[in-house]
């Protein structure tokens, strides 16, 4: 069946670091690779999208690397600051309308100064 | 821009009872999802519109759930009767059409069932 994968442990970073969040799948061609971020109460907010034949997108801080071969999303926030903590998550957009949309568990991230 | 509006923020009700839900999309926004989440887990979909027609409800519970959206505008989603196991907070979404992947969300509503 397919299945997504995110970093089950929270991540804790420093301050002015970069952040790196993974996110794997199996038995799953996406067309689409979307991030959002997700606070306490409060439903996802869209971060990047990226498609099957892009490998990379950037967004002021933000990152998203695709790669389909090894059925991987790498989101990475660099010069991280204690706002961009948050629960990030994955999910993957089918290529047709026969399958249906996928989101991953999220990854909890934490921030310190 | 408004944002898209969900109510009731909180419910509760003992099981075997039944719970509605209300979703106003973002104005123009031809496609509309429902989620259910549950704690510490992503969102998981359980039906999905595109105008007022469903496009996928293939993890939508129909022998408890349903959900409409007459007129391809606001939607309601409602359990009939409830089970534990469907505390969660139910998230709505929407989008411009259904080539536009990126989905606004509302700020859900958590329903607790006792």
């Amino acid at each position: 069946s397919q299945k997504i994968e995110q970093n089950s442990e929270a991540l804790n970073i420093q301050e002015g670091k970069t952040a790196t969040l993974t996110c794997n799948y199996t038995n799953y061609s996406p067309a689409y690779l979307q991030w959002y971020r997700q606070d306490p109460g409060r439903g996802p907010v869209f971060l990047l999208l990226i498609r099957e034949n892009e490998k990379e997108k950037r967004k002021e801080r933000l990152k998203v690397t695709f790669d389909t071969t090894l059925k991987q999303s790498l989101f990475h926030i660099t010069a991280s600051q204690p706002a961009d903590s948050a629960t990030y998550l994955c999910a993957l957009d089918p290529p047709s309308s026969a399958s249906k949309i996928i989101f991953g568990s999220g990854t909890r991230l934490s921030i310190r100064p | 821009e408004a944002g898209v509006a969900q109510s009731p923020r909180y419910k509760i009700i003992e099981k075997r009872q039944s719970v509605a839900f209300w979703c106003n999309p973002i104005s123009g926004h031809a496609t509309l999802y429902w989620y259910q989440q549950i704690l510490g887990q992503g969102p998981k979909l359980l039906i999905q519109f595109q105008n007022n027609g469903v496009v996928d409800d293939s993890q939508l519970p129909k022998d408890r759930f349903s959900a409409e959206r007459l007129k391809g505008v606001d939607s309601t989603l409602k359990i009939q009767p409830a089970k534990l196991e469907d505390s969660a907070v139910y998230l709505c979404a929407s989008s411009l059409d259904g080539v536009t992947y990126e989905q606004y969300f509302g700020p859900g509503t958590r329903l607790t069932v006792t």
